[in-house]
């Protein structure tokens, strides 16, 4: 039992590329969300999904899209990468909205 | 609006001594709150999980306590280690599927 896996653990893009963050669980969780965590501010939401096939906006989502086509995946995709973007990025999933999250190890991802 | 302020912003301590960090939260209506432990590279655990009816919960030498009159919660270390270094979240659930989060407390604990 693997819980939630993120790759890659490190990234170094140049503005304007394009990469896709990848999250994985093996809970059979139905909630899975990214957060992004930058000094001195709390986790802030970005995408969030309640199920297969199922997306929505968290409080952050410009410049990212998600896709949840298994219950198990959910990639989050900088479409086109700006130096306000650099952070640590988190994946995180529960069965509930309201339950306990289990957080993956994270993305640093920095973009020069 | 909902917020979640937590205090210290940062704290050291020597190992073996207590500390008490503390959690004050604006979010309404009400559903849970939980503290959850970062260690410097790692992604949150979760440490505790409290609902409106539950004022103290512990696990290990960690003991969550809650006001909801208040609106504050505390999270007491008993006989810190040097593995409790991290930094310590605290997140308020609304009944709207929303979770806020704090800054969170950056807690150093030396020899």
């Amino acid at each position: 039992n693997a819980g939630v896996t993120q790759t890659p653990k490190f990234q170094v893009l140049k503005t304007g590329q394009s990469m896709t963050l990848q999250c994985a669980q093996d809970m059979n969780h139905e909630y899975m969300s990214w957060y992004r965590q930058d000094p001195g501010m709390g986790l802030r939401l970005i995408h969030y999904s309640v199920g297969a096939g199922i997306t929505d906006q968290g409080e952050v989502p410009n410049g990212y899209n998600v896709s949840r086509s298994t219950t198990e995946d959910f990639p989050l995709r900088l479409l086109s990468a700006a130096p306000s973007q650099t952070s640590v990025y988190f994946c995180a999933s529960s069965q509930l909205a309201t339950d306990t999250q289990y957080f993956g190890p994270g993305t640093r991802l920095t973009v020069l | 609006k909902n917020q979640v302020e937590q205090s210290p912003q940062s704290l050291i301590i020597l190992e073996g001594k207590n500390c008490t960090l503390q959690c004050n939260y604006t979010v309404s209506p009400f559903s849970n709150l939980r503290w959850y432990k970062q260690d410097t590279g790692r992604g949150p655990v979760s440490l505790t999980i409290m609902t409106f009816s539950e004022n103290t919960k512990s696990n290990g030498r960690y003991t969550a306590t809650l006001d909801a009159d208040t609106k504050q919660s505390s999270l007491h270390i008993t006989a810190s280690q040097l593995s409790d270094s991290a930094s310590y979240i605290c997140v308020v659930s609304a009944n709207t599927d929303k979770l806020i989060f704090g800054t969170g407390t950056r807690l150093q604990v030396f020899p």
